[in-house]
């Protein structure tokens, strides 16, 4: 069964850019994911789905301070000119015939 | 636009049953497969179940089999989950979510999320 990790925990300053990973487990490095926003209190937010060549298609309204790419089996959201409402939680996505697995979640505190 | 919202969640005791609802507007609903998922207080996303745009194809969390039945009413534009056996590892915002397109195999990514129903489950 496929399994992506996050890591808990990034910060980054206003104004600067984070790239957050998600990485796949042995075997399956050519999953596509997809990338959900989940800001403090609210449901989560659609962002991206990222395609294991580093293409991607962004959801309705999604900022293009917001990008993917991919690197083997990691996969990346990376965004710029970090803004105080970016501040949430960012879980990353994958699925197949009969499941869907989702990564722990990284809290992105923007100082 | 899009929009997704749930309903049903309560506090409901050990070994009892609630089911929630999910009504869909702004699109096709018999055109896409949809989700349920959810997230245990304080705690990360998982996913609990989805059935595909017919209804024909339907697959559970090891976690909730024999125990939850997803299914759909397409002419009602509406998703229901029945809960069976609920357990306290159980509590939590449930979300439906919409499957996008484009995927191989049918099952997709999340596209659209509702807001979420808070099950509790506690005596």
């Amino acid at each position: 069964q496929v399994v992506l990790t996050q890591s808990p925990s990034a910060s980054a300053s206003l104004g600067a850019s984070v790239k957050l990973t998600c990485t796949l487990s042995s075997g399956h490095s050519s999953y596509a994911i997809a990338w959900h926003q989940q800001q403090p209190e609210k449901g989560p937010r659609y962002l991206m789905k990222l395609n294991s060549d580093g293409s991607h298609t962004k959801g309705d309204g999604i900022p293009d301070r917001f990008s993917g790419s991919s690197s083997g089996a990691e996969r990346y959201l990376t965004i710029s000119s970090l803004q105080s409402e970016d501040e949430a939680d960012y879980y990353c996505q994958t699925w197949g015939t009969g499941f869907k697995v989702f990564g722990g979640g990284t809290k992105l505190t923007v100082l | 636009q899009v929009q997704l919202v749930e309903s049903g969640g309560d506090l409901v005791k050990p070994g009892g049953s609630l089911r929630l609802s999910c009504a869909a507007s702004g699109f096709t609903f018999s055109d896409y497969y949809i989700t349920w998922i959810r997230q245990a207080p304080g705690k990360g996303l998982e996913w609990v179940s989805y059935i595909s745009s017919s209804g024909s194809a339907i697959y559970y969390a090891d976690s909730v089999k024999g125990r939850f039945t997803i299914s759909r009413d397409n002419a009602k534009k509406s998703l229901h989950l029945q809960m069976n056996s609920l357990r306290a590892e159980d509590t939590a915002v449930y979300y439906c979510a919409r499957d996008g397109h484009g995927c191989s195999g049918g099952s997709c990514f999340s596209d659209y999320w509702g807001q979420g129903t808070l099950v509790t489950v506690s005596s």
